[in-house]
């Protein structure tokens, strides 16, 4: 069955500091993969997606995200963290079979000023 | 960007009575919508797939006679909570497909529905 792991149920960085979350997933068969970002009361919102085009995805805000199949990873990143980066993530995957996503448990951001 | 509302936003009820929470794409039409319920520090548990025309596809665990979910048009699914109880307090989350995306197209969410059951 397909599955995504999110390391982390909260990640503190301070302001300025490179943000890593990682995301691994299992799936037997290339995945298209997204970020979503969940600020305080708030829906989601995409971040970027993965869509076989390129490895390097990048988003909005600055954030990106490489794909790595022989690691089975997806991690987002930002070079430099800000304060209003501070929010709710959510790697998600979807088979290629249908379009349901297959969520992780989500990362909380805290930002340190 | 596509936009999806909801409404109301928030709602307060008593136990036993049911509440309607609608879910419409602005400025797309969508064949398929997904609805999810979100529970405190926890991910999205998809609820139920919601096809124009048809019935909804109910993920296993859901009671389908307690989350009736109507998609009657292009850009409206509601979901009903029948007979609330307390448990049935959450976060519950919309999304909504573009009928014109193809293989690489994307969710878009609502903001979102806080259920309160007193």
């Amino acid at each position: 069955a397909q599955s995504v792991t999110q390391l982390g149920s909260h990640v503190s960085v301070s302001e300025g500091a490179l943000v890593l979350l990682r995301c691994n997933y299992s799936s037997s068969v290339p995945p298209y993969l997204f970020w979503y970002v969940q600020y305080p009361n708030q829906g989601l919102q995409l971040l970027l997606k993965y869509t076989s085009a390129a490895t390097l995805v990048k988003g909005i805000n600055g954030f990106e995200a490489e794909f790595k199949k022989s690691e089975t990873s997806f991690h987002l990143t930002k070079p430099s963290a800000h304060m209003s980066d501070a929010a709710e993530y959510f790697c998600a995957v979807r088979p290629d079979s249908n379009y349901q996503l297959i969520w992780g448990a989500g990362t909380k951001l805290i930002i340190k000023p | 960007g596509a936009v999806v509302s909801q409404h109301p936003s928030w709602v307060i009820c008593k136990s036993g009575t049911s509440v309607k929470i609608e879910c419409r794409s602005l400025d797309f039409q969508a064949t398929t919508m997904f609805w999810y319920r979100q529970f405190p520090k926890q991910s999205l548990m998809l609820m139920a797939t919601s096809n124009e025309g048809s019935k909804a596809t109910y993920e296993q665990g859901v009671e389908k006679d307690k989350f009736l979910i109507n998609h009657a048009s292009l850009t409206l699914s509601t979901l009903t909570v029948t007979s609330a109880h307390p448990e049935d307090s959450s976060f519950y989350i919309c999304s909504a497909r573009d009928v014109a995306g193809g293989p690489l197209d994307t969710q878009y969410f609502g903001p979102g529905t806080r259920l309160t059951v007193l």
